[in-house]
């Protein structure tokens, strides 16, 4: 079965340094995909970042990376240059690559940027 | 920009009622999921469909039920409302680029 585990409830970082938000996973599966989602105070969710499993390069997008280490099975997500608007949850996923296409979510650490 | 419909923000229903959660999308997708999300427990899957009339079972399939007869439109049904479904409940479509688009999520409250 598939797994995802984010082990930081909580995270406090200081406006303008950057910050990583640990996701590791668990699958049998030889092809995934990898996902990070934000959900401010409002409740939408909202795509931030896509990693394939047999991806050779990290994703970027913008202020946001994934580190991606398939032999240890971790997604972290790392965010340069934190912004006050930064303050949300934020959700690492993993989709299966058959019919289902399934998307699973860790649950969840709640980032808070200091001014 | 492809948009994920759920037709009510708030919700409150007493135990024992029918509740129907609607969700409709925009861009002809196959795959749609129904999600309850919890405090401390991210997102749990409850059902997913691939087709029309066709549905799977999630993580935590009990007490609800789906239907899909049109591919735009992914109902979640509780049969018979409990307090333990209060939460807040959040559609999502798949296109065929692994994008994955969520909506603004009903939040319901069964007393």
């Amino acid at each position: 079965a598939q797994k995802i585990t984010q082990t930081q409830p909580g995270m406090f970082v200081q406006e303008k340094e950057a910050v990583t938000l640990d996701c590791t996973y668990d699958t049998s599966d030889p092809s995934y995909g990898l996902f990070w989602y934000k959900q401010p105070s409002s409740g939408e969710m909202i795509f931030l970042i896509y990693q394939g499993s047999y991806d050779q390069q990290n994703a970027t997008e913008g202020r946001y990376s994934l580190n991606f280490q398939k032999a240890r099975k971790s997604a972290n997500l790392v965010i340069s240059a934190s912004q006050l608007g930064d303050s949300a949850m934020y959700f690492c996923a993993m989709s299966r690559m058959d019919s289902s296409y399934k998307l699973i979510f860790g649950s969840g650490t709640r980032l808070l940027v200091r001014p | 920009d492809v948009k994920v419909t759920q037709s009510s923000r708030y919700l409150v229903k007493r135990t024992g009622e029918k509740v129907f959660l609607e969700c409709v999308q925009d861009m002809d997708h196959e795959n749609m999921f129904w999600y309850r999300q919890d405090p401390g427990l991210g997102l749990r899957l409850i059902y997913f469909s691939y087709d029309v009339k066709m549905k799977e079972k999630g993580d935590i399939p009990e007490g609800y039920s789906v239907s899909r007869e049109k591919k735009e439109r992914f109902s979640l049904i509780l049969e018979s409302a409990s307090t333990n479904q209060t939460s807040m409940y959040l559609c999502a479509s798949r296109d065929r680029g692994s994008v994955y688009t969520f909506g603004s999520g009903t939040r319901l409250t069964v007393v």
